[in-house]
């Protein structure tokens, strides 16, 4: 069946550094892919989407790709704040799970001051 | 700005108490999704809706579990009996299904804790 992998954390930066957060995923079809972002105490808020190989989600400043040929869709920040520190959870929906979303394991990003 | 609400926010309760958890979707959409969170787990799908219609709730345990939407404004997922294993946040979203994927709005959570 369909499934996200993607990094495992925590990962840890200092401010302003770039942040790179791997994601790749298996799926049969042409699926969306996400990124949600959960900051402490609240749910799940959509970051970015890209529903088609080779689009950008971009917001906030993050954006990501879909590689339709290395079945990727990694998560970058050019420079980090101290308020990105969340944990980001990439995702994919596709026709085969009946447009299910399935999460991966999410990682817990820490940006230090 | 819509939010999806959910009530209570926690919930302590005793092992074989029945739980109750409700959730408000966001007016004019007409998906809704139930998710367990755990360390362990991570985020799990338990049952979803579309316009109030079950769709599947093969993610949840039936001897237990029930999900159900009396009507557009209102969402419940029970546990009756509860165990201490239900103790996980539980996560309502809301959404409006587009041709490739259904577009989601969480909510706050209940965290439950079953002891």
């Amino acid at each position: 069946g369909d499934s996200v992998t993607q990094m495992e954390g925590p990962v840890t930066l200092s401010e302003e550094a770039c942040l790179t957060i791997n994601c790749t995923y298996t799926a049969t079809g042409y699926p969306s892919l996400f990124w949600y972002v959960q900051y402490p105490g609240e749910g799940l808020q959509l970051l970015l989407k890209a529903t088609k190989a080779d689009d950008k989600g971009s917001n906030k400043g993050f954006e990501a790709t879909y590689r339709k040929e290395t079945t990727s869709f990694h998560l970058e920040k050019g420079s980090v704040q101290v308020s990105d520190s969340a944990v980001y959870f990439c995702a994919l929906s596709g026709d085969t799970g009946g447009f299910k979303t399935i999460f991966g394991a999410g990682t817990r990003l820490f940006v230090k001051a | 700005d819509a939010r999806v609400t959910q009530t209570p926010r926690h919930k302590v309760t005793e092992m074989g108490q029945e739980v109750t958890m409700r959730c408000q979707p966001i007016l004019g959409h007409n998906t809704v999704f139930w998710y367990r969170q755990t360390m362990m787990q991570g985020l799990e799908l338990l049952a979803y809706f579309r316009n109030r219609a079950p769709l599947d709730d093969s993610g949840m345990p039936k001897d237990r579990f029930s999900a159900e939407m009396p009507d557009a404004t209102l969402a419940t997922l029970k546990i009756q009996p509860s165990e201490p294993r239900d103790s996980a946040v539980y996560f309502c979203a809301s959404g409006l299904n587009r041709a490739t994927h259904y577009e989601q709005y969480f909510g706050p959570g209940t965290r439950l804790t079953v002891t």
